[in-house]
């Protein structure tokens, strides 16, 4: 079965980091770039950046520049998204999603979702 | 950066209505980068259109996407009880990526 398995909801406070997973089963890894994107509650959807799992290449937004790492294990078919210095704001529900294969840009399997709460 | 902006914000029909949600760019798109979802209370978004035009596997034929350069629209021909959801759109062809705001089809 095709799909992306995340890790669970985590609580931190302010200041923080938090690391979440995206495990991939049922295509290759390797060959499809994972995007995360993220939403508050109530809110729209926000692209946060891309990685290439194969050569490690990433691209952020630059809203996330310096905050936000991308990261992989191609043994676990696993990608990382973590963010440090965590705020309030950056409370939402984040979501790995590959992009369509030669087109990075279209999310065409998505995790279910992890929820970050912010809060002291 | 380019910015979508969606209208309405909030679309109320009943079943078996056509709806029409509009998608703006802030500057030229290609048509080939631009993409509609669907999103579920409590669910992930589901990709419903790609190439402004090209429905996603699964994906029935009530649902239709249109447009090019600034302009795009979602077309659901009939609405289902299913349809009752939130919409984006997206674009991918100038980093960084970027959603709509949404568009939410409700239940008149």
């Amino acid at each position: 079965q095709v799909q992306l398995v995340q890790s669970g909801a985590e609580v931190r406070k302010p200041g923080a980091s938090v690391k979440v997973s995206c495990k991939a089963s049922g295509y290759t890894f390797t060959s499809y770039d994972i995007n995360w994107v993220r939403q508050a509650t109530g809110q729209g959807l926000e692209w946060m950046g891309w990685m290439n799992p194969n050569s490690g290449n990433t691209g952020y937004a630059q809203k996330f520049q310096g905050r936000v790492t991308m990261t992989r294990n191609t043994s676990l078919s696993t990608a990382y998204m973590e963010v440090t210095s965590l705020r309030s704001e950056d409370t939402a529900v984040y979501y790995c999603a590959r992009g369509s294969y030669g087109a990075s840009g279209r999310l065409d399997l998505w995790g279910q979702g992890t929820l970050v709460t912010v809060s002291s | 950066e380019i910015v979508l902006t969606q209208s309405p914000g909030t679309l109320s029909l009943s079943p078996g209505e056509r709806a029409t949600l509009s998608c703006r760019a802030s500057r030229s798109v290609s048509s080939s980068f631009l993409v509609w979802y669907q999103q579920k209370p409590g669910q992930a978004p589901r990709l419903l259109i790609y190439g402004a035009s090209s429905r996603a596997t699964g994906i029935p034929d009530r649902f239709s996407g249109s447009g090019s350069g600034t302009d795009f629209t979602l077309t659901i021909s009939r609405l289902e009880p299913e349809d009752f959801a939130v919409y984006y759109c997206q674009q991918y062809g100038i980093s960084p990526w970027a959603f709509g705001q949404g568009t939410k089809v409700e239940i008149k």
